[in-house]
């Protein structure tokens, strides 16, 4: 059962555009959430993080929103660069856990 | 270096055989995870250490994995009797404390790339 899900395996944008990834989750209780950032050939980076008490986060270029009714939160990327091509996955912590529930994942391709 | 390595990058082994993955965590970090990525997939959990203890272990597919860290450093996954269907990235994550800001602070490795053929 994948409790994150991320149901777009792709999206391309031109550069200086805004990119906007999707991340479903069925499991009411997450009280927090990340995105992970992925190049080829190397481990998964933290990028940015919510907490369930907000709706909203923002660094930089980079803003997380969380409408927890829909289970549903999305990372937003603006303006978008040719360098954030990579692979982002959304996560949870497994309730009461430590470790992290991962999404499949979403190829974003940025062209110049 | 600084962060998680892993080794060896690539492994390719013949089914039957056993393999032993290494994780050399960030100096320091109490915390030390097991994942897998198969093709197409999520990062799965498989074994999590706090410290030589492995109070969560409820990732490991079958009793053919097993995992062990020494020192409260460096971790061992071994895989017993390899499957085709274990053929995968493995990756290691540390993280400095248990605590709620341990989420924003697990640090992964490269990852092993097995093949079983």
């Amino acid at each position: 059962d994948q409790q994150v899900k991320q149901n777009s395996p792709s999206l391309s944008v031109q550069e200086g555009r805004i990119s906007i990834l999707n991340c479903d989750y069925t499991n009411s209780m997450f009280d927090y959430f990340l995105w992970y950032k992925k190049y080829p050939a190397e481990g998964p980076t933290f990028l940015i993080s919510i907490s369930s008490i907000k709706d909203k986060n923002e660094d930089g270029r980079f803003t997380v929103f969380l409408n927890k009714s829909a289970k549903h939160l999305s990372l937003h990327i603006v303006p978008s660069q040719p360098g954030d091509s990579a692979v982002y996955f959304c996560a949870a912590p497994y309730t009461g856990r430590r470790a992290l529930t991962f999404g499949s994942g979403t190829r974003l391709q940025v062209q110049p | 270096g600084a962060g998680v390595s892993q080794s060896p990058s690539n492994k390719v082994t013949e089914k039957g055989k056993d393999v032993e993955l290494r994780c050399d965590p960030i100096s320091g970090h109490t915390a030390l995870y097991w994942y897998r990525q198969s093709l197409g997939q999520g990062l799965e959990f498989l074994i999590y250490f706090q410290g030589n203890s492995a109070p969560d272990k409820s990732g490991l597919p079958s009793d053919r994995f097993s995992a062990e860290r020494t020192g409260g450093s460096v971790s061992t996954l071994t895989i017993q009797r390899t499957q085709q269907e274990d053929s995968a990235v493995y990756l290691c994550a540390s993280s400095p404390t248990s605590g709620a800001s341990s989420y924003n602070e697990q640090f992964f490795g490269p990852g092993t790339r097995l093949t079983v053929l």
